[in-house]
Order: structure tokens, then C-alpha cells, then sequence
């Protein structure tokens, strides 16, 4: 069955650079979430997105911004790059008609090294 | 803050042992609850989960134990496996937040051949 796929897998960025992380969420899901893990942490909630349209934020620097586009996938973008933003970060999607009462289901991630 | 958090940061098991993993919840307004496992350089992946208006759930070789009482979740892996060793994570959906699941810290599963 297909996944969500995030790309690109690993990414390296110096301090004061902009990042572009790309989700495409599994077919037919309309509903995408961003989470960030520091090592060793739990994942920690974002931001997300519901038909093209932000559904609910949580600890997203405003550095960060993303959408969803037409074809529900989504793009996270972070500017100014700090070294505490070093991070993997993980896309999840899930079919909202489905109800909230269903799971996310996640990408392999993207590890984000700032030097 | 409210959070859910584990009572074990690492748990270590003898091949074909039981496992019983912990984890604690503060918001009685959360209605649903899933477990994941995440293995190194993967994205966590889905396991279990169980709505508040049950007790028990059981899955292939899991069980999650579910008491609202005392806000606590449990995930039973039997006979463990040396492909079960990894992080897992519980969490929690609180109410009417739109599906965000809000995670506990991790414990990691370590299965001694």
C-alpha cells in the first residue's frame, strides 16, 4: 500500500539558510500534519492542514511557514535556520471523513542538519 | 503542563518474554489513544489504538489495557521478538483538536536473544 513520502530524506543547511521540506500524503487523505523530533524527544506537533486550509498550529517558529496545495501535498518552509532547528521532521496524513478517531499515518522523515 | 508521559524511558526483555510497556495521561478529554512503534531512521509507525469508551483491545500479539480511572494506558506485546526492539511511543487524541495526536515520551524496547 502506498505511504506518505517525504522528501528529501536528509538535508544539510547552514545557520541563516532557508529549507523546503516536501510531504505527499497518502492517496486519497486530505488532512496533513507536521511534527519535529529532536534527538531523543518525542514528536512534537506543528502545524496542519486540512483541504488546502490550516486546520490547527501548535509549536511552529514563525521562521517556519507550509501550505497544502491543490493536490494535498504539502511543503514545509523554514528560514533563517538556526541550529536548534536540527531536527528530524516527520509528515503524517490521514483522511479526515474517517473521523478524528483514526490514525496518523507517517512518513519516514526528514533529517534536517543545521551547521 | 498536561501531558502523557511514560513511566520507563527503557525496558529491556528476554526473547519470548511478555513486555508491558506504560504510559500515563493527564487530560480526561482525551477519547482516543494509539500506540506507535519507530525504529531507528523511520517515521513512526501505527500499532494499535483504542477509543475511550473501551477497556481492551487486542491486536496480532498486542494488547492495549485502557483505565480511565486512573488515567493510564499499557501496551502488552507477547512473546517478544528481536524485531519488536524499539522506541514506543503512546498518544493521545484530546477531543475536538482536529485529529493532532499529542505524544508521550518513549520508551525503548530492548529484546535480549
Amino acid at each position: 500500500a502506498a505511504g506518505v513520502i517525504q522528501s528529501p530524506r536528509h538535508l544539510i543547511k547552514e545557520k541563516r539558510e532557508t529549507a523546503t521540506l516536501k510531504c505527499y500524503p497518502i492517496p486519497r487523505h486530505d488532512t496533513v500534519y507536521w511534527y519535529q523530533q529532536g534527538p531523543g524527544q518525542d514528536p512534537q506537533f506543528l502545524i496542519s492542514f486540512y483541504e488546502k486550509m490550516q486546520s490547527d498550529k501548535g509549536s511552529i517558529p514563525d521562521r517556519f511557514s507550509a501550505q497544502q496545495f491543490s493536490d494535498y501535498h504539502s511543503e514545509l518552509n523554514m528560514s533563517s535556520l538556526e541550529l536548534g532547528d536540527s531536527a528530524l521532521y516527520f509528515c503524517a496524513s490521514r483522511l479526515q471523513g474517517a473521523g478524528s478517531n483514526s490514525p496518523l499515518h507517517f512518513g519516514n522523515g526528514t533529517r534536517l542538519t543545521v551547521t | 503542563g498536561e501531558s502523557v508521559g511514560l513511566h520507563l524511558p527503557t525496558l529491556s526483555v528476554q526473547e519470548g518474554d511478555n513486555s508491558i510497556i506504560n504510559c500515563a495521561y493527564s487530560n480526561s478529554a482525551s477519547d482516543y489513544f494509539i500506540w506507535y512503534k519507530q525504529e531507528s531512521g523511520k517515521g513512526p509507525q501505527f500499532i494499535i489504538d483504542i477509543r475511550s469508551n473501551m477497556d481492551k483491545r487486542q491486536g496480532q500479539r498486542v494488547t492495549v489495557l485502557l483505565n480511565k480511572t486512573v488515567k493510564h494506558l499499557s501496551l502488552q506485546i507477547a512473546a517478544t521478538q528481536p524485531g519488536d526492539s524499539a522506541v514506543y511511543f503512546c498518544a493521545e487524541n484530546r477531543g475536538n483538536q482536529g485529529g493532532k495526536l499529542i505524544f508521550g515520551q518513549g520508551t525503548e524496547l530492548s529484546v535480549k536473544p
